[in-house]
């Protein structure tokens, strides 16, 4: 069974920009989690969808986006990139819906590097 | 609001040994959820193990076990027979239900399994 895929793995943007990073659960998992890693403030939420709608949301700036489609697949959107958005960007599926307790299982993620 | 703590940033260990890694949690829900995930250096996540509140028993994966003190609200991971392959950084996290998916991580402690 394939695992979480999220593409690209490596990206380098400039100030300014925006980036869209795209995730593929695993086959038959339905509910899909993003979150952001940096070395100064760790593993913060982002936020979860469920069934194309956007169950949970993280305290990030409404610069930060995504959406979920009918397959499940997800993509996250940063619009007017900052230095401080370079992160590694992780992605996380479950099976069932946002009903918590159960284990998620994330992909290799996205590392952003914003020039 | 939920909190992890993880006190012990960096831990040596010897081939063959056992390790504890400790995690301290603190949340007014009755109901949670503990993990444990290994992220080695190349970025991805892998989950380990996971403990419910109303559990009796602590859970066991092979060769990780999780000694979970509800009373103390503590969760330590213990790796029996280390390998070199486990030297990675390893994250706690929660998760309450009722609040989703989202996950609530430690800082993390980074292992290093010596010969």
């Amino acid at each position: 069974k394939a695992g979480v895929t999220q593409t690209p793995r490596y990206l380098i943007k400039t100030r300014g920009q925006q980036v869209t990073l795209s995730c593929s659960p695993i086959s038959g998992h339905r509910s899909v989690s993003w979150y952001q890693q940096t070395p100064g403030q760790g593993l913060q939420f982002l936020f979860e969808y469920f069934s194309e709608t956007q169950r949970n949301k993280g305290n990030f700036p409404g610069r930060f986006s995504g959406r979920q489609f009918s397959n499940s697949r997800s993509e996250m959107n940063v619009s007017t990139l900052e230095l401080g958005d370079s992160a590694l960007y992780l992605c996380a599926s479950s099976p069932l819906g946002p009903v918590g307790n159960q284990p998620q299982h994330f992909g290799d993620g996205t590392r952003l590097s914003i020039l | 609001a939920q909190k992890i703590t993880q006190t012990q940033p960096g831990m040596f260990v010897q081939e063959k040994e056992a390790v504890t890694l400790d995690c301290t949690y603190d949340t007014s829900d009755p109901s949670y959820g503990l993990f444990w995930y290994k992220q080695p250096s190349s970025g991805e996540m892998i989950f380990l193990i996971y403990q419910g509140s109303y559990d009796q028993q602590n859970a066991t994966e092979g060769r990780y076990s999780l000694n979970f003190q509800k009373a103390r609200k503590s969760a330590n991971l213990v790796i029996s027979a280390s390998q070199l392959g486990d030297s990675a950084m390893y994250f706690c996290a929660m998760s309450v239900t009722g609040g989703g998916n989202k996950l609530t991580f430690g800082t993390g402690t980074q292992l290093k399994v010596e010969l």
